[in-house]
């Protein structure tokens, strides 16, 4: 089963738009990480989040928590056609360890 | 440079003939992990390891097997494949288990059992 559900599934904008997705989950979480794939290549990590903080981010990526919705999104501003790729979401539940992902959000931008 | 390697990166093989694809990695990582990736169902894990010679079941442990003799290996092995074993596989390694930690993707082996 599933613990990361990422919508939209597939989103399509301009390069200069923001790009936002969303992931939300079932049960109590230790933490949430997101990930990029570039077209069949390998995942790459690019931000966690512990459950106890609300918003973090990194550079042009904004991660916020919504603990109390089970929920999370990953804002990339000012996107680039290099932003291209897919995004997960993973989480483990807070009684065990083992990461559980979403199916992804395929971004494309669009030049 | 830190870094999972996967070999081979695309393999097309008949069912039935048993094949192994390794995975080293050479940052000490203790947690190591075998996922597959299929159109619309995201990653699922099929094994994981939490040291040498400590294995267990992921989600879809079915048809595969692996081995931890040495703390930077851990090659899946794929006794005698069948066509619903196509799929993109991925390694990954970790510090630790969970969330807590980054995981490190290898780049990938596309598999094709016809």
């Amino acid at each position: 089963s599933q613990q990361g559900e990422e919508d939209p599934q597939a989103l399509s904008i301009q390069e200069g738009e923001n790009a936002t997705m969303n992931c939300s989950y079932k049960t109590s979480i230790n933490n949430l990480q997101w990930y990029r794939q570039n077209s069949g290549r390998g995942l790459v990590h690019l931000i966690l989040i512990r459950s106890n903080e609300r918003e973090k981010h990194s550079g042009r990526l904004r991660v916020t928590l919504d603990t109390s919705k089970k929920s999370s999104s990953l804002l990339i501003t000012a996107s680039r056609a290099a932003d291209t790729a897919s995004y997960f979401c993973a989480t483990d539940a807070k009684s065990n360890y083992q990461l559980i992902w979403g199916a992804g959000t395929k971004l494309i931008i669009k030049p | 440079e830190a870094q999972v390697t996967q070999n081979p990166r695309y393999l097309i093989t008949v069912t039935g003939k048993k094949l192994t694809v390794t995975c080293s990695q050479n940052m000490n990582h203790e947690y190591m992990s075998w996922y597959r990736q299929d159109p619309g169902l995201g990653l699922r894990q099929i094994y994981y390891s939490m040291n040498v010679e400590v294995t267990d079941k992921g989600d879809v442990p079915e048809g595969y097997k692996v081995s931890r003799k040495e703390k930077r290996n851990f090659p899946l092995i794929l006794e005698s494949p069948s066509p619903n074993q196509t799929s993109l596989y991925f390694c990954a390694s970790s510090i630790g288990t969970g969330s807590s930690y980054e995981q490190y993707f290898g780049p990938g082996t596309r598999l094709t059992v016809t």
